[in-house]
């Protein structure tokens, strides 16, 4: 069975700083990965989606990379702000017909 | 476009209570899926379905009911209501399938059972 973990549970960083947050498969067939961000009391936001094709995507300060070979992704976050503060959730699928399966996330603080 | 809508926001149950949770999305997406979130973990997949009439299990879908008789809607049923099921549920969508697409979220149904 596929799990997802997310490594730091919980980071405070001072504004301004670069980070990065990971996120591992025990099962590193991973077909496609998708980072979310959660807001306290609120649904989640997609960020970044790579496909089984790509090893990663950026969007403004925000990168994210995918190793196959290791089932391990990282998301990057430069020149962090205090309005980055929020949870970050990774999730992976395995196959085509299999359910997304999500990491407990990653609380982030950033301080001003 | 709204995107994905959820209604209610908050609800609270006793125990043996029915409701259904609502879920439209207006973006004409094939797929949509229901998730709970418990407190720390993982959201866990409930149901999905692959367009107007086809539904199937996710991980965790005993408790629970669906239907899907549009593209747009995908309502959750709870028919007897147990503490266990105190949880936030996410109703989200995707234009293609399970590992194709992006998927897209609703803002969430904070539900309580006592």
């Amino acid at each position: 069975k596929q799990e997802v973990t997310q490594i730091p549970a919980a980071l405070s960083v001072p504004e301004g700083e670069n980070l990065v947050l990971n996120c591992s498969f025990t099962d590193s067939a991973i077909y496609n990965l998708q980072w979310f961000r959660q807001d306290p009391g609120k649904g989640l936001t997609s960020l970044l989606l790579i496909q089984s094709s790509q090893r990663e995507q950026t969007s403004g300060r925000l990168n994210a990379s995918l190793d196959k070979s290791s089932g391990r992704s990282t998301l990057y976050i430069a020149a962090s702000q205090p309005g980055d503060s929020a949870t970050y959730l990774c999730a992976g699928w395995n196959s085509g017909n299999t359910p997304l399966v999500f990491g407990k996330g990653t609380r982030l603080s950033v301080i001003a | 476009n709204a995107g994905v809508t959820q209604t209610p926001k908050f609800r609270i149950l006793k125990i043996g209570q029915s409701m259904t949770l609502q879920c439209t999305q207006d973006m004409n997406h094939n797929y949509m899926y229901w998730y709970r979130q418990d407190p720390g973990m993982g959201l866990k997949l409930i149901y999905y379905s692959v367009g107007a009439g086809i539904t199937d299990k996710g991980e965790v879908p005993n408790g629970y009911n669906v239907s899907r008789s549009t593209t747009e809607d995908f309502p959750l049923r709870l028919e007897l209501a147990a503490p266990s099921q105190t949880s936030v549920y996410f109703c989200a969508s995707s234009y293609r399938g399970l590992a194709s697409d992006e998927q897209f979220f609703g803002p969430g149904t904070r539900l309580t059972v006592l």
